[in-house]
């Protein structure tokens, strides 16, 4: 059973400071991972993809990947109101399988 | 614009009725998931399709939930006869197979009760 597991929250954080979320998965042959954002009452959208070991960087967002303690974590930089969603870290373990999802992590950025 | 289509966006039902709900993939994608969300339970995935051929339904209760891809355009997943627990927004997402991205459509909010 490959498990992915988030904390809940919420995660609260002042606009403009940095929002740190993680994530931990169950496979340790887990090859691709991702973070989508969900808005309320909308669908999930890809923010970004991290395969191999170490950091990510687009925009305000790095994605860090470390496979050995099999944690991904995304950190949001100056962060916006804007940015108050529910993040999703998805994991799959080979191209052919469907991404397994974590529960979430739902972010509020207080202005 | 590319991007996921399905229908109905929100479907209120009485339980015992059958529901039918659409998903018409990207142009070009040939991998097709359904999943389920629940606030308990979160994004679970139901079933998924490559060239139209299910690949993996163990997610589904079989006694009432069946998933189909009459042709490349169109993924349909059926509840007969839905109940209560059925209650949930169901998502549609397709892909290429070797690509690792999946794109989500709107959702369909089902409500039974």
């Amino acid at each position: 059973q490959k498990e992915v597991e988030q904390n809940s929250g919420p995660l609260s954080v002042p606009e403009g400071a940095i929002a740190s979320l993680n994530c931990t998965y169950s496979d340790r042959g887990s090859q691709s991972f991702f973070w989508y954002r969900q808005y309320s009452g909308k669908s999930p959208e890809l923010i970004m993809s991290i395969y191999s070991n170490g950091d990510k960087e687009d925009g305000r967002f790095t994605a860090q990947l470390n496979k050995a303690s099999q944690y991904v974590s995304l950190l949001i930089r100056d962060s916006q109101p804007s940015d108050s969603a529910t993040y999703l870290c998805a994991v799959r373990y080979s191209g052919n399988t469907p991404l397994v999802f974590g529960k979430g992590t739902r972010l509020s950025v207080i202005a | 614009d590319a991007r996921v289509t399905q229908t109905p966006r929100d479907k209120v039902t009485e339980m015992g009725q059958e529901v039918t709900m659409r998903c018409q993939p990207i142009l070009g994608h040939n991998t097709v998931f359904w999943y389920r969300q629940t606030m308990m339970q979160g994004l679970e995935l139901l079933a998924y399709f490559r060239n139209r051929a299910p690949l993996d339904d163990s997610g589904m209760p079989k006694d009432r939930f069946s998933a189909e891809m009459p042709d490349a355009t169109l993924a349909t997943l059926k509840i007969q006869p839905s109940e209560p627990r059925d209650s949930a927004v169901y998502f549609c997402a397709s892909g290429r197979h070797g690509d690792t991205e999946a794109f989500f459509g709107q959702g369909t909010r089902l409500t039974v009760v």
